[in-house]
This record gives structure tokens, sequence and C-alpha cells, in this order.
């Protein structure tokens, strides 16, 4: 089982700025492996990034993924007001599926 | 458009089974995808229960696939979650969700999710 740790645990932040949030696999994995997700308090988590780099159906071009390995990044060019929120990667993995433990991007 | 609903009990008692049912609307699940269950607890976060392809084909996270089987009713496009001899570590949020597999991986429809506590 691929394990996840996610980088920071809160990312405080003002609207406007840039986000980089991390997520490094305890093994090397395909990128088509890793997908990214958005959580708000009461909500499902949402699909933003799969495949490491792909942008799921509906999801702004401020977001964006990248890495490979055992490193990747989500990264948002500027920040809205609604993005604030958890995110967590998700990686594939010997039959098996596991998510990292997130990271709270709050407002600054 | 595609929607998950979770139905539960809401309180299971200790050593008990907890039993899900995940009602898929806007897709036929014998049309293709695989499926499955996710949960979610303030300690351990986002936990993968299970994925199935209406063909049979199951898999189960490995700490827990003595305890978990997923089945499908086709009739009522329906497929549930058994949980065997549950503690009170079973208490979460219980999600059910399509996923792409195979290629990618990924989560991509999500219910809104059922809250499970394990108490006597």
């Amino acid at each position: 089982e691929v394990a996840l740790a996610q980088s920071p645990g809160t990312l405080p932040l003002s609207p406007g700025e840039r986000a980089t949030l991390s997520c490094r696999a305890s093994q090397s994995v395909s990128s088509n492996y890793l997908a990214w997700y958005q959580q708000k308090p009461g909500q499902a988590p949402r699909l933003f990034i799969y495949g490491a780099s792909n942008r799921a159906s509906g999801i702004p071009d401020r977001f964006s993924g990248s890495g490979s390995g055992t490193d990747f990044t989500l990264t948002i060019s500027r920040l809205e007001p609604e993005d604030f929120a958890v995110y967590y990667c998700q990686v594939y993995g010997s039959s098996s599926i596991t998510f990292g433990q997130g990271t709270r991007l709050e407002i600054k | 458009q595609v929607q998950l609903q979770e139905s539960g009990p809401g309180l299971v008692n200790p050593s008990e089974t907890l039993s899900l049912t995940c009602t898929v609307s806007g897709y036929s699940i014998s049309s293709g995808y695989y499926w499955g269950c996710i949960r979610q607890t303030p300690g351990k976060g986002l936990e993968w229960l299970g994925t199935f392809y209406h063909s049979g084909i199951t898999y189960y996270n490995p700490s827990l696939r003595s305890r978990v089987t997923i089945s499908l009713d086709r009739s009522k496009n329906q497929f549930s979650l058994n949980l065997r001899s549950v503690t009170a570590a079973d208490t979460a949020v219980y999600y059910c969700a399509r996923f792409g597999w195979g290629n990618y991986y990924y989560m991509d429809v999500w219910g809104r999710g059922t809250t499970v506590t394990v108490s006597s």
C-alpha cells in the first residue's frame, strides 16, 4: 500500500495569492494514478485533478497539477474566496487506494 | 446527470453488521464504470473501503478485507456495503462513489454521504 504525506497541514493565504500544495508518495507511482480533491464543510469531496495534471470537468484553469514519481503538486495561481477548503491527494497502488491527510487552505 | 444516494441505519450496535445501500440514478451500473465506497472520520480522514465492476470484479481495502463485502442489485440499480463485526472505530460518514479505474484512478461522482454511528 502506498502512503501519502501532504504538506503543509494548514496553509494561510490571502485571496489573489498563489497556493502550492505538496503530496509525497512513499514509493514511486505512475502519474496516471494520482488525483486531487477539494472538500468543503458538510460536503463530499469533489474531484479536481486526475492523472496528476488533468483538470476534471468544470474545474477552472487557475488550478493545475504537476509532478511525477513520488512528488506531486497542486497549484492555484490566484486564490478566489471559494477556493478556501481542504484539499486531498489520492493514489492507486497494489490494487488499493489511499488518501493523504489533507491540506487546509485558510484565509489569512 | 449521474447521482448517487446513500441510505444507512444511522446507528449500529457494536459487533453487528453495518449495511449501507447506494442507489444510482442517471446511469446504469451494468453499462460500465466501477463503483464503490469510501468513509471519512475525523481521526483517520478519508479511507477507501472497496470497489467493484458489474462483471463481479471486486477490490477491497486490505485492512478491512475480512469484514467488508460490496454487492450489486442490478434490478434496482443499487449496490450495498456490508461491514461485519463493527466497533466504535467504524463510526464515520460513509460515501458511495463512481470510480475511474484502469487507466486513471479517481472518484468523479460522489453521494452526499450518510453518518453511521456505532454505539450501544
